[in-house]
Order: C-alpha cells, then sequence, then structure tokens
C-alpha cells in the first residue's frame, strides 16, 4: 500500500492564482482531513469529509474548497492565493481512531 | 469544544537523560488521546494512543504515556534519550463525539550529545 499520497511537495504560487493540492489514499478509509501546519501553531483543520459526498469545514476553511467524488481522492482548491496562505498542507485519512499522514505539500505564495 | 495544550515549545537535554514532554487536555466528555511525532522535513507518525483500559501506555521506541482524568494530562516521558529523538511531538485529542482530531502546537524536542 501507498498509504496517503500527496503531490506536489513543493509549490510556489503568485498572489491571485489558483491551484488544486491532490490527496489520495489506498486505504479504503472513509474519512479524510486537511490540515495546514505553521511554525508554533500545530496542526490546524481546514476541511473534512467522513465519506465519498460529505464534506464539512474544520478550523480555517475560509480560501479554501474541497469535495469528494471518490472514496479515495480528496483535493483541496485554494481559489485565490494569498501570502496567509503559504504554509505546509498535510492530508491525512482515518481509520476508527488512527490517523495516518500523507507527506506534505509545502506552498509559498508571494 | 476540546482543546490541548502543550507546556512547552521547545525542550533541550542532553542525550541519556530524561526527559517528559506535558500535555494539559480540556474536554467536557470521554476523550482518546495520541501523540504524533515529526522528524524534520516529514510527516506526522502516530507514537502511542490511549482508547481506552490501562492508562498506562507505551511506544516500540521506549517513549510511554499516562492518561490522567483527575489532572486532564497525558504527559509523554522517556527514561533515557537518544539523538534520534530529535523531533516536534504534537499532543492530539478526539471527544467523544467529535469527528475532529484536535492538535496541540507542539514541543521541540532536540538532544544534544
Amino acid at each position: 500500500n501507498a498509504g496517503v499520497t500527496q503531490t506536489p511537495k513543493f509549490q510556489v504560487l503568485k498572489t491571485g492564482q489558483s491551484m488544486t493540492l491532490q490527496c489520495a489514499q489506498d486505504m479504503n478509509h472513509e474519512y479524510m482531513s486537511w490540515y495546514r501546519q505553521d511554525p508554533g501553531m500545530g496542526l490546524r483543520l481546514i476541511h473534512y469529509s467522513v465519506g465519498a459526498g460529505i464534506t464539512d469545514q474544520g478550523e480555517v476553511p475560509n480560501g479554501y474548497n474541497v469535495s469528494r467524488s471518490t472514496t479515495e481522492d480528496f483535493p483541496l482548491r485554494l481559489l485565490s492565493a494569498a501570502p496567509s496562505q503559504t504554509s505546509v498542507y498535510f492530508c491525512a485519512s482515518r481509520r476508527v481512531y488512527e490517523q495516518y499522514f500523507g507527506p506534505g505539500t509545502r506552498l509559498t505564495v508571494t | 469544544a476540546q482543546s490541548v495544550t502543550q507546556l512547552d515549545s521547545q525542550v533541550p537535554v542532553f542525550e541519556e537523560a530524561p526527559v517528559e514532554l506535558r500535555c494539559n487536555y480540556s474536554s467536557s466528555v470521554s476523550v482518546y488521546l495520541f501523540w504524533y511525532v515529526q522528524y524534520p522535513n516529514q510527516g506526522l507518525q502516530l507514537l502511542l494512543k490511549y482508547l481506552s483500559g490501562s492508562t498506562l501506555v507505551e511506544s516500540i521506541n521506549g517513549f510511554e504515556a499516562e492518561f490522567n482524568k483527575s489532572q486532564t494530562s497525558f504527559h509523554l516521558r522517556k527514561p533515557s534519550v537518544h539523538i534520534s529523538d530529535t523531533a516536534e511531538y504534537f499532543c492530539a485529542v478526539y471527544a467523544g463525539g467529535s469527528e475532529k482530531l484536535v492538535f496541540g502546537k507542539g514541543t521541540k524536542l532536540t538532544v544534544n550529545p
């Protein structure tokens, strides 16, 4: 199993550009989520999904959109990037209470 | 809503010394508690978890944590650390009925020779 995969690993955007961070898991987990990690802030939940077709907001959802058309994929969209979105983004999937994390995407918005 | 407080943002220690990383949580319902470790430039890995049963839980690499309900704490300990334990450690909590895993802000453990 590949576990949770994320692409790209690194990305630089200009303010106002849009992009999609990809996340996929091959463990057939129903629950998936996106976090951002900033120095001294820990991990903050952006959006999560409890199954295909069902998504909900986390702690810091503004500026991000998600959809969940399949069990395997959970992309995160930035519609108009802002410097405040410079961060490391982690996708995760969950089996019961154990959460598995992807390797992360480091995003810089200039 | 639940919250997690990690009392130390940075903990420097010497190799082979004992270490304790402190974690307190707040929740009015039953909780499930976790410690995750993040090595430099990597994702997070589950280190250990408390779901029920014995309040003392152990990891395969010598860490242990004790769930203390009266003090709402889940401190992480290791009797003798190695250079390779240098990493950032995150405490996290699920509260009963919640779909959300809430993280503390992390503690950077630096083990010096």
